[in-house]
């Protein structure tokens, strides 16, 4: 199976700041990545797909990046709303596979 | 593009319960489906794919044997069919189709 392994695991930051999340595929899954963002008792919801591609009705604050084995989720300024738990998903495989997740938490 | 499951509840340990998620607002039989599933305080993990013919069906580890998946396109529908319930499989079991959201879910409680 393709493991996916996110860092950090617990990011503390503040309004304002620009907030970067790596996630790292034991292989190459070409873009075949998703992020999504869950806040507690919700469902997780789709930023990016496909590594770089900003889900309709996201705001343009979260960006996507990478291929291949190294991508990036980076929020350009951490707005409130923002505090949650994100993790990548790889697609690539048929044995879909999540990252451990990353906490955003205030600072 | 709208997922709806039900089909959760309590059940004993060797216990066995339904899944199904009522699909919407897209060309359902042109889409793979996926179960994925979160144990209470834990992150997410996959645990079966479908293809949108049912050619190909893949399972994790961890129910492999134990879970059927399936579906239905004339009635826009994937199911997932859980015998031999153990309590490591309490979870809010979710429908998810990739590059597309997820339905809010359905908790499955196994315990005596």
């Amino acid at each position: 199976d393709i493991q996916l392994t996110q860092s950090p695991s617990t990011l503390s930051a503040s309004v304002g700041d620009r907030v970067t999340i790596t996630c790292r595929a034991s292989q190459s899954i070409s873009s075949w990545l998703a992020w999504y963002q869950q806040k507690p008792g919700k469902a997780p919801k789709l930023l990016i797909y496909k590594a770089s591609s900003l889900e309709s009705g996201v705001p343009s604050r979260f960006s996507g990046s990478g291929s291949g084995t190294e991508f990036t989720l980076t929020i350009s300024s951490l707005q409130p709303d923002d505090f949650a738990t994100y993790y990548c998903q790889q697609y690539d495989s048929y044995f879909r596979t999540f990252g451990q997740g990353t906490k955003v938490e205030m600072k | 593009v709208q997922l709806v499951e039900s089909g959760g509840g309590l059940v004993k340990p060797g216990g066995s319960l339904r899944l199904s998620c009522a699909a919407s607002g897209f060309t359902f039989n042109i889409y793979a489906m996926n179960w994925v599933r979160q144990a209470p305080g834990k992150g997410l993990e996959w645990v079966s794919f479908i293809s949108s013919s049912s050619d190909n069906i893949y399972y994790a580890d961890s129910v492999k044997g134990r879970f059927t998946i399936s579906r239905d396109n004339a009635k826009n529908s994937v199911y997932l069919q859980m015998n031999s319930l153990r309590a490591e499989d309490t979870a809010m079991y979710y429908c998810a189709r990739d590059e597309a959201g997820w339905g809010q879910g359905t908790l499955v409680t196994v315990s005596s």
